[in-house]
């Protein structure tokens, strides 16, 4: 039990197009999700906290008008990389937190390359 | 929060017990320590948690000091593929995480 998907698992884009990455927990509900990301050979870095039917709660420096989260039912949050660039590409990494016992479960993972 | 602090490095033989140390010593009374292990690029996984009794699981036993100021991760019989970054977070249960950098474990043959 306890499995986190993400989809896709690894993407390129064109510098100035956007992304969409889908997290889902597959066997529990989740009122709250948390994206990540996570430059090569550094830890993951806390982008925003999802929240199901209401608005995400960004970490300071994180721009919310680029990194659009979408937290729409309670297995689903999306994170959208808007107007991407070549900066922009990372290990992104979504969790969702199980309500029974408060514990966090990762995703495989996104590895978004911008070119 | 309570701030946790993680040698940088250990190795291991394959077979013997792994023991990955963390002081929390500013932890509070009801905050939790997870441990979490990051394989090269994937996703972290979810190893073991514990608020102040010693807990085991199928993958790892976590020994917490009386005065909840340490903790220790033992991974019984290391094995090849237990080569990863061991996290060690202390929150409040259900809270958002901030990862620290981690012990890098080499398991070596």
């Amino acid at each position: 039990g306890a499995v986190v998907s993400q989809h896709p698992s690894w993407v390129i884009c064109k510098s100035g197009t956007s992304v969409k990455i889908e997290c889902r927990s597959l066997d529990f509900q989740a009122t709250t999700m948390f994206w990540y990301r996570q430059f090569p050979k550094q830890s993951l870095m806390l982008m925003a906290t999802s929240n199901e039917g209401s608005k995400a709660t960004y970490e300071q420096g994180v721009e919310k008008d680029k990194f659009l989260i979408n937290h729409a039912s309670l297995t689903l949050s999306t994170l959208t990389v808007t107007s991407a660039h070549p900066e922009d590409s990372s290990f992104y990494i979504c969790s969702a937190r199980d309500e029974a016992g408060g514990t966090q479960y990762f995703g495989p993972g996104t590895r978004l390359t911008v070119t | 929060d309570a701030k946790t602090t993680q040698p940088t490095s250990m190795d291991c033989a394959e077979g013997r017990a792994a023991n990955l140390p963390c002081n929390h010593s500013t932890i509070s009374g009801n905050e939790y320590v997870y441990w979490y292990r990051q394989i090269h690029s994937q996703g972290p996984q979810y190893i073991i948690h514990g608020l102040k009794n010693n807990e085991t699981n199928e993958m790892a036993s976590l020994i917490i000091t009386e005065d909840r100021k340490s903790s220790t991760l033992i991974l019984p019989h290391a094995t090849l593929r237990d080569t990863a970054v061991y996290y060690c977070i202390v929150r409040l249960r259900g809270n958002q995480f901030y990862f620290g950098t981690g012990t890098s474990l080499t398991v070596i043959p």
